[in-house]
Formats: structure tokens, sequence, C-alpha cells
């Protein structure tokens, strides 16, 4: 089967740096995404990583490590409309053309 | 605008009165599919399908149907619907890129409620 936990809240002040932890357990893997979704709103696509390493795209990067099973989203010079929940999602060979996404963190931005 | 749209946005409806809720999208996507959100479950796929004419169940396929008839509109129909479906539904649609549809595009969501 597959798995994927990130934390159910973080929070951080303007201004800060956040980091967003998932790991997985899944029988075969191509990637990991990262979804931002505003409270009940559409989720939108952040990020893809395929390969290990450091994908960086304005305020926000996404990190992968294959051989731990990990990766990360940072979120850098969080302003407040950053507060929103974020959904990490991974997809392999085994889960067809399957997203299987995590429960989601609760980022909650303090002035 | 290219966008994927969802109707009706908002349904109350009974307990066993078939209901279907439209989604299309007009960015020529192979990939649609629909998901539901509950509270602390996150984001569940129901049904996908990678192209005209080929579904496939998600994880929580139990009380749904789809159809892919046309490559941009991908409804899905409860036939008998029940108050344990009322949830928060998203339809997305995605390129395909290699190797798997990592890159959805959701549509505003549908609300439904089933007393």
């Amino acid at each position: 089967g597959q798995s994927l936990e990130q934390p159910s809240e973080v929070t951080a002040v303007e201004g800060a740096i956040v980091q967003i932890n998932c790991t997985y357990q899944t029988s075969g893997f191509y990637g990991l995404s990262w979804y931002q979704q505003h409270d009940g709103g559409a989720p939108t696509f952040l990020s893809y990583n395929g390969l290990d390493g450091l994908e960086e795209t304005g305020r926000f990067s996404s990190f992968l490590s294959r051989s731990d099973s990990y990766g990360y989203l940072l979120l850098q010079e969080l302003q407040m409309k950053d507060s929103a929940s974020y959904f990490c999602a991974v997809s392999g060979p085994n889960q067809g053309g399957k997203l299987i996404f995590g429960q989601g963190t609760e980022l909650s931005v303090k002035p | 605008e290219a966008q994927v749209t969802q109707n009706p946005r908002y349904l109350i409806t009974v307990t066993g009165k078939k209901l279907t809720v439209t989604c299309s999208q007009n960015m020529n996507h192979e990939y649609m599919s629909w998901y539901r959100q509950d509270p602390g479950l996150g984001l569940r796929q129901i049904y996908y399908s990678m192209n005209v004419e080929v579904t496939d169940k998600g994880d929580v396929p139990e009380g749904y149907k789809v159809s892919r008839k046309e490559k941009r509109n991908f409804p899905l129909i409860l036939e008998s619907p029940s108050p344990n479906q009322t949830s928060l539904y998203f339809c997305a649609s995605s390129p395909l890129r290699q190797p798997s549809p990592y890159e959805q595009y959701f549509g505003p969501g549908t609300r439904l409620t089933v007393t």
C-alpha cells in the first residue's frame, strides 16, 4: 500500500521561513507533488520533484530525497496570504494513473 | 480562460435521489479525475480517466459512476446517494506529463449534502 505523513498544523510569523515535511511509503515511486488550498477552495499545483534535490520557484522551494522517502516544501518570506493547507502527493508505477494525497498541513501565518 | 468547471457548486438532496455532477475542461487534457474531500482525510480519488472511453477506479469508488464519452467532459453520477456521500467534490484535469499526471488543475468544487 501507500501512505504519506505530514504535520497537521504549522504556525509561523510573517516574514519567517517555514518547512513542511512529508514522508511517504509507496510500492514504486515516480515523484512528489505539492499543492496549496485556501479554505475549501480549489487546490492549486505548486511544484513537482521527480529527482533528488531542490526545486525553486520564487519564494517556494521543494526538496526530495528518494533514499529517505522524504520531501519538504520550504516557504520563505512568509506572507499572510500563505495561510492555507498544503498537501503532498505521490505517484508511481504501481498506482496507475492515481495521485495519492497526504492529509494536508494547515499553515497559519501570524502578523 | 483555461479552466475546469463544475456544476452545480452546491447541492442539497435526499437519500436515493439520483444526481449528476458535471465537469468540463477547456485545456484539451487527456487525464481527468474526481476527488472527494472530508475533514481530516485529505483528498481521496474516486475515479480517473486517462483518455476518452478509459476509466479506472481510485481509492473510494463505491457508490459512484463515471463516464468519459468526450475528452472535455467527465460527469460524476451518484445513482442512489446516501448521507455518507456528503462531502466536497473536486474534478481535476491534467496534461498527462510523463511519467504521471502529477500536475493537476482543479475545478472550484461541489459541496454536496445528502439528507
